[in-house]
């Protein structure tokens, strides 16, 4: 069984696109996270979510826009997609803010 | 401001040998340390958790020790394994600060070679 499951695996767009990657966990925890990993595969926080509501938004442009319907989900939306956007997305989850993190298996995002 | 350093940034060990992989941070003042695995095309998996107060973790071949007040963790994996093959990264949690998120490092690619 899937702990953290992300879809899609892969995106290819083009600029100026708008693209979601969707994010699942059935571990039942409360906290979900994005993270973004570049090139130079460097690891950095953008969002966590814990019981539905924003708890981290770094600095983040306003093109990235998170949803969490219900706990169980953490959608991420980017609007007016840049080429600087390209890069690997993890979705993860903890029981709390402050336990241990499960990841998803990564959204490789290539912006063309 | 915390700051995680990984060394070395890649290793290449013949199998069966012992290894260690070392983190280091700069604030002595943290709430917990996560070893990740990493896989080429796949998500971060946890390996071991080490809570501020605790001065080692075990988990099979892999044992993590945690000196706070020098700053440093150790991954010791023992008899290596070409499955090992990963990249491992580290991750610490502050004790303050912006809801003491993660702050990581940039991993220790790993090659066990048969």
């Amino acid at each position: 069984d899937t702990a953290v499951s992300q879809t899609p695996k892969y995106l290819v767009t083009q600029m100026g696109n708008d693209k979601s990657i969707k994010c699942e966990q059935n571990l039942g925890h409360d906290t979900m996270y994005w993270y973004k990993q570049d090139s130079k595969k460097f690891l950095k926080i953008m969002f966590s979510y814990n019981n539905k509501e924003l708890i981290i938004n770094e600095t983040v442009p306003n093109r990235f826009s998170p949803k969490s319907p219900d706990k169980a989900h953490l959608n991420l939306h980017i609007n007016s997609l840049e080429l600087g956007d390209s890069a690997v997305y993890f979705c993860a989850s903890s029981p709390g803010l402050e336990l241990e993190q499960y990841f998803g298996p990564g959204t490789r995002l290539t912006v063309t | 401001k915390q700051e995680v350093t990984q060394i070395p940034a890649a290793l290449s060990v013949p199998e069966g040998e012992n290894l260690v992989l070392n983190c280091s941070f700069t604030d002595s003042a943290i709430y917990n340390l996560q070893w990740f695995r990493q896989d080429p095309g796949k998500g971060l998996t946890s390996l071991l958790l080490i809570q501020s107060s605790q001065r080692e973790q075990t988990s099979g071949r892999l044992n993590a020790s945690l000196d706070k007040s020098s700053g440093r963790s150790t991954l010791y994996i023992a008899a290596s394994q070409p499955g090992d093959s990963a990249t491992y990264l580290c991750a610490v949690r502050p004790r303050a600060g912006n809801n003491r998120k993660l702050i990581w490092g940039l991993g220790t690619s790993l090659a066990v070679n048969p």
